[in-house]
């Protein structure tokens, strides 16, 4: 089972900053955060991935809670291609390779 | 860089006939995964390749599908025979290391009919 979860659907006005939650309170110390997406007839995307600082890159910010137990996926000007199903996914597995999805949260940016 | 190659990108086939899907991951990438994707779930983990060995297997449905990755590069996955609830979109995707994030194909979209 994944060990995340996040709200199964948000809406976010175009233009505005939408805020994705995403809660993993059983998280280990050794255990990354990572965002993916996923359009519509695609494979999923990666976003951006997290230990304990935030990170921000070209696409999101990724803001961790100091407990590590959740975090807040943040795309500053969402624009209408960025509808899609987000994913949470906090590595797990002996190997620290397998990726468990959990159902995501579907955004849908309105014009 | 090229991603991550699957085809086809779309097979449609009768219950109880045979399918295989070939991945080519992205160059140097030495580890390897392949994901099942039912309509309006995520992706589930068939099984996870290190090179050529297989790390782990335990969801894959052994009775009829089977996965290999010969040299350690491409791989294939097969289905045989197929059941209806086999329909979905099945995605491979490749990693460099240990903490490196994943990379996903497009994948192919399997209907039985």
């Amino acid at each position: 089972d994944a060990k995340t979860t996040q709200p199964p659907s948000m809406d976010c006005a175009e233009g505005r900053a939408a805020n994705l939650p995403c809660n993993h309170s059983t998280i280990s110390g050794n255990e990354y955060v990572y965002w993916y997406r996923q359009i519509h007839s695609q494979g999923p995307q990666y976003i951006i991935h997290g230990l304990k600082n935030n990170e921000t890159n070209e696409m999101a910010s990724l803001i961790i809670t100091e407990d590590r137990k959740s975090s807040t996926l943040i795309l500053p000007h969402a624009t209408l291609r960025d509808t899609a199903v987000y994913y949470c996914i906090v590595r797990v597995g002996n190997y620290g390779q397998n990726f468990v999805f959990g159902p995501g949260t579907r955004l849908s940016v309105l014009p | 860089e090229a991603g991550v190659a699957q085809s086809p990108r779309y097979k449609i086939i009768e219950k109880r006939q045979s399918v295989a899907f070939w991945c080519n991951p992205i160059s140097g990438h030495a580890t390897l995964y392949w994901y099942q994707q039912i309509l309006g779930q995520g992706p589930k983990l068939l099984i996870q390749f290190q090179n050529n060995g297989v790390v782990d297997d335990s969801q894959l449905p052994k009775d009829r599908f089977s996965a290999e990755r010969l040299k350690g590069v491409d791989s294939t996955l097969k289905i045989q025979p197929a059941k209806l609830e086999d329909s979905a979109v099945y995605l491979c995707a490749s990693s460099l290391g240990t903490v490196s994030p994943l990379h996903f194909g497009n994948g192919t979209r399997l209907t039985v009919t």
